[in-house]
């Protein structure tokens, strides 16, 4: 049992240059997340989806894009990279229940844009 | 003001030693809450959910105070293994605020 598997680990972007972030649970959960952590902060959300084909806006959304066609798979986007998005991403899973909403986390991808 | 507000520390404590710490959070109609535990560069890691009556767990104490609205966590007789940062995280309709995390340093 995998649970929340993110690729890749650690990735170096040039600015303006874009790349997907990719994240996968096994856990058949409903509800999925992207944060990011920036040092000394906490984690800020960025996208979350609750099912297959719907998506929305988190608190910092700007400069990324998600899609959610599986109920496993919650790919993050990041279109025009700038040293702003640098950051270690958190993908995270969900089966919300009765206001319950345990997160199980990924291992997070570590972003560095130059 | 932030949804969700931390003491950063870091606590510095002695092995054996009680260490508790706070969390407020500015929404009063969150519904539920829990603390987390991030060790140094890994992702974080549900340590215990908080309950309004206030709960424990082994060596860990939470509590919740709606009417102040904070949530406090206490750790007895500490290990050298608690170090870590805990976050504090508020629940409003299935999205989770994160308080930026209080590190707790325990010392042999």
């Amino acid at each position: 049992n995998a649970g929340v598997t993110q690729t890749p680990k650690f990735r170096i972007l040039k600015i303006g240059q874009s790349m997907t972030l990719q994240c996968a649970q096994d856990m058949n959960h409903n509800y999925m997340y992207w944060y990011r952590q920036d040092p000394g902060m906490g984690l800020k959300l960025i996208y979350y989806s609750v099912g297959a084909g719907i998506t929305d806006k988190g608190e910092v959304p700007n400069g990324y894009n998600v899609s959610r066609s599986t109920t496993e798979d919650f790919p993050l986007r990041l279109e025009l990279a700038a040293p702003s998005q640098t950051s270690v991403y958190f993908c995270a899973s969900s089966y919300a229940n009765s206001g319950a909403n345990v997160l199980t986390f990924g291992a997070g991808s570590r972003l560095t844009v130059l | 003001r932030k949804e969700v507000e931390q003491d950063p520390g870091p606590f510095n404590v002695p092995e054996g030693a009680t260490v508790a710490f706070n969390c407020t959070y500015s929404n009063s109609a969150s519904q539920s809450f829990f603390w987390y535990r991030q060790d140094c560069r890994k992702e974080p890691k549900l340590l215990m959910s908080v309950y309004s009556s206030g709960n424990e767990d082994g060596r860990f104490t939470a509590q919740l105070n709606r009417a102040s609205q904070y949530i406090s966590l206490l750790i007895r007789d500490s290990k050298l293994s608690d170090s870590a940062t805990y976050l504090c995280v508020v629940n409003n309709d299935y999205k989770l605020s994160f308080g930026a995390g209080t590190t707790v340093t325990v010392r042999a």
